[in-house]
């Protein structure tokens, strides 16, 4: 079955260490994001990518980094330059950022990071 | 950019219908209205979308206002696992960029009594 796969589900991290959340998908998309929520809010997006080897900031991307060299891949760091890090992490893909705002986005489970 | 506003939180009794509101008065001719779900400690998921006529899916149903200012999503039998946030969203249909990508409020928080 086509979806978006995150890892790891849970992650606990020291102050000052970086951590990287992994995002793949089989569903052929060319976009793809990364949202961040905490408890009670809503979504808040952080980058997003359109297509491979381009990415784009969102509303909250200081102390965030993105790479895409895949199309399946979209791999999220969190820095320690990032103040406030815990928080649940969602990435999502859609067939085209651009093309229609008819299009849907499809999320994965998530990734609950935790900082000690 | 087009807002939406929603209850913060309904309530349902299982097996009968629920109708969750969503204003969005500032709305373009363009914009799409889009509704997600989240379960708890999970990834949000479509539900529905519809730009001017009401539309029907297996999940549920899009009653869209002639003046489109406001929508409602319709669960015809509610079920326990129906208990979620939801989200109602607007998405232009011609904007590319950060303009293009959806804005997640805070939802309604749908709760449903057995």
């Amino acid at each position: 079955d086509g979806g978006i796969t995150q890892s790891p589900k849970y992650l606990f991290r020291k102050e000052g260490q970086n951590v990287t959340l992994s995002c793949e998908q089989n569903l052929n998309h060319d976009a793809m994001y990364w949202y961040r929520q905490d408890p009670g809010q809503g979504l808040r997006l952080i980058y997003y990518s359109q297509i491979v080897n381009d990415f784009q900031k969102g509303d909250i991307a200081e102390g965030y980094s993105v790479s895409r060299e895949k199309k399946e891949s979209f791999p999220l760091t969190v820095t320690s330059a990032q103040k406030n890090p815990t928080a649940f992490y969602l990435c999502a893909s859609s067939r085209s950022q651009m093309a229609s705002g008819a299009n849907v986005l499809t999320f994965g489970a998530g990734s609950r990071l935790t900082v000690l | 950019d087009a807002k939406t506003t929603q209850p913060n939180s309904m309530e349902s009794n299982e097996e009968e219908p629920v109708h969750l509101p969503c204003n969005h008065s500032t709305i373009s001719g363009t914009d799409y209205i889009h509704w997600y779900r989240q379960l708890p400690s999970q990834g949000p998921e479509y539900v529905i979308h519809g730009l001017t006529s009401n539309v029907n899916n297996r999940m549920a149903s899009l009653a869209i206002a002639e003046d489109r200012k406001s929508s409602t999503l319709i669960l015809h039998r509610a079920t326990l696992r129906d208990a979620a946030v939801y989200y109602c969203i607007l998405r232009d249909v011609f904007l590319g960029g950060s303009q293009g990508n959806l804005i997640f409020g805070k939802g309604t928080k749908l709760s449903v009594k057995p």
